[in-house]
């Protein structure tokens, strides 16, 4: 079966940086793209970005890049989120979610969401 | 951006009944419409993809409608177990853009 098993809760300072994982299992990880999200306490869902990781490439939201980076190591299935210079405004549940098709961008499987809280 | 409201913020009903989620778009955007469900610390699930495609294992008493800028999520026979957040998605426009969200009460 289709699974997404992200890290587990950051705690960091601001200014830090931090570097989510998403493992990715039960398909060929190489044919779906994969969608970051996040959600603040008690807000909606902002979409970050996504990458292929058949060929490594990328789209980001204009507001989120010089933030995020997203990469993926397709050896050991795992898609990855960097998030840098980190503020109270970073503090958030981030989703990793599979779109349904590549190119499709309904996503049909999602992480259990890493909680990252930045604070000194 | 494309802006997506979902109206209300807050909708109520009594269990067996049937309930309807709005979402408008702030411009045309075809048939691209996805819905989720999203349950108190959980992640989302996907409900309706494309307005109206039904999703391998969701009930039955889900449905969508809708095309250009008003969509519909509609719930026959609320169960307790429907007590959610409902998101709409858009994507037919970079960025891909949510609603903010309907959370359904049960009487």
């Amino acid at each position: 079966q289709v699974q997404l098993q992200q890290s587990g809760p950051e705690l960091v300072k601001p200014g830090a940086l931090v570097k989510i994982s998403c493992k990715a299992s039960g398909y060929t990880f190489t044919s779906y793209d994969i969608n970051w999200v996040k959600q603040r306490p008690g807000q909606g869902l902002e979409w970050i970005g996504w990458i292929y990781p058949g060929d490594g490439s990328t789209k980001y939201n204009e507001k989120f890049k010089g933030k995020a980076t997203l990469t993926a190591d397709k050896s050991s299935s795992t898609a990855y989120m960097q998030l840098s210079s980190l503020t109270s405004e970073n503090s958030a549940v981030y989703f990793c979610a599979r779109s349904v098709r590549r190119g499709y961008y309904a996503m049909d499987y999602w992480g259990q969401g890493t909680s990252v809280t930045v604070s000194s | 951006d494309i802006l997506l409201t979902q109206s209300p913020a807050i909708l109520s009903v009594s269990p067996g009944e049937r309930v309807s989620f709005s979402c408008r778009a702030s411009q045309s955007i075809g048939t691209s419409i996805h819905w989720y469900q999203q349950r108190t610390n959980g992640s989302p699930s996907l409900l309706i993809k494309y307005a109206s495609e039904s999703i391998s294992g969701i009930p039955s008493r889900f449905s969508g409608s809708g095309s250009g800028t008003d969509f519909t999520l509609s719930i026959n026979n609320v169960e307790s177990e429907d007590i959610a957040d409902y998101y709409c998605q858009q994507s037919n426009s970079w960025p891909y853009t949510f609603g903010g969200g309907t959370k359904l009460e049960i009487k």
